[in-house]
């Protein structure tokens, strides 16, 4: 089975600062995408950044980043200089090539004035 | 324009009703999909349809059924709503037959069965 697992139910972190949200998850295949999604209290669905397993440089996308250890099946996010509009329920998926998208149980992230 | 779009936003219905949820996309996507988000936020899938092929999640009770009437569009129907199916339904779709990349959302279908 190909599980996402997210260890963090809640997290908080002060405007401006930065913070870590973790993911691992289990698979057997070598090709795979990664992918964190956001989802604000407006429900939407949206996507923060993406990662190619067979890419090893990290992707990033403006403040957030990732550390994806593929060895250790690791998918970490970091949000730099954290502003309100960041308070919201991250996901990180996984969706190996030919299958279904998989999502982890999700972190509620609340950025503190 | 909404690249996918859900109605009804909102549902509340009685249980033992049948209801449908209907999902649009025009991006032009292969392969269209319908999650479900229970109330402690876990998404799971429920089906993928790519025109071709109906890709069902076992746990899924046949009083789902997706229907299809064109690659544009994925309609969900909930025959005899029980308590357990209030949730909130998100249609989703992506460009190629399989998961390679990006899903697009739509904003979510809370129903709730009382």
């Amino acid at each position: 089975a190909q599980t996402v697992t997210q260890s963090q139910p809640e997290m908080s972190v002060q405007e401006a600062e930065t913070v870590t949200l973790s993911c691992t998850y289990d698979t057997s295949e070598n090709n795979y995408y990664l992918f964190w999604y956001k989802q604000p209290p407006s429900r939407q669905m949206i996507l923060v950044i993406r990662q190619e397993a067979y890419k090893q440089q990290n992707a990033t996308e403006n403040r957030f980043s990732v550390n994806f250890q593929k060895a250790a099946k690791s998918f970490s996010l970091k949000i730099s200089d954290s502003q309100l509009g960041d308070t919201a329920m991250y996901f990180c998926a996984f969706a190996p090539i030919n299958n279904d998208m998989r999502f982890g149980a999700g972190t509620r992230l609340t950025v503190k004035p | 324009d909404t690249a996918v779009s859900q109605t009804p936003k909102y549902l509340v219905t009685q249980m033992g009703n049948d209801k449908s949820i209907k999902c649009e996309q025009n991006l032009g996507h292969d392969t269209m999909y319908w999650y479900k988000q229970d109330s402690k936020k876990f998404l799971k899938i429920m089906f993928s349809y790519n025109n071709k092929e109906l890709i069902i999640n076992e746990t899924v009770p046949n009083r789902f059924s997706p229907k299809s009437p064109d690659k544009a569009h994925l309609n969900l129907h909930i025959n005899s709503l029980e308590l357990g199916d209030s949730a909130v339904y998100f249609c989703a779709s992506s460009p190629m037959a399989v998961s390679t990349g990006e899903l697009f959302f739509g904003e979510g279908s809370r129903l709730t069965v009382l």
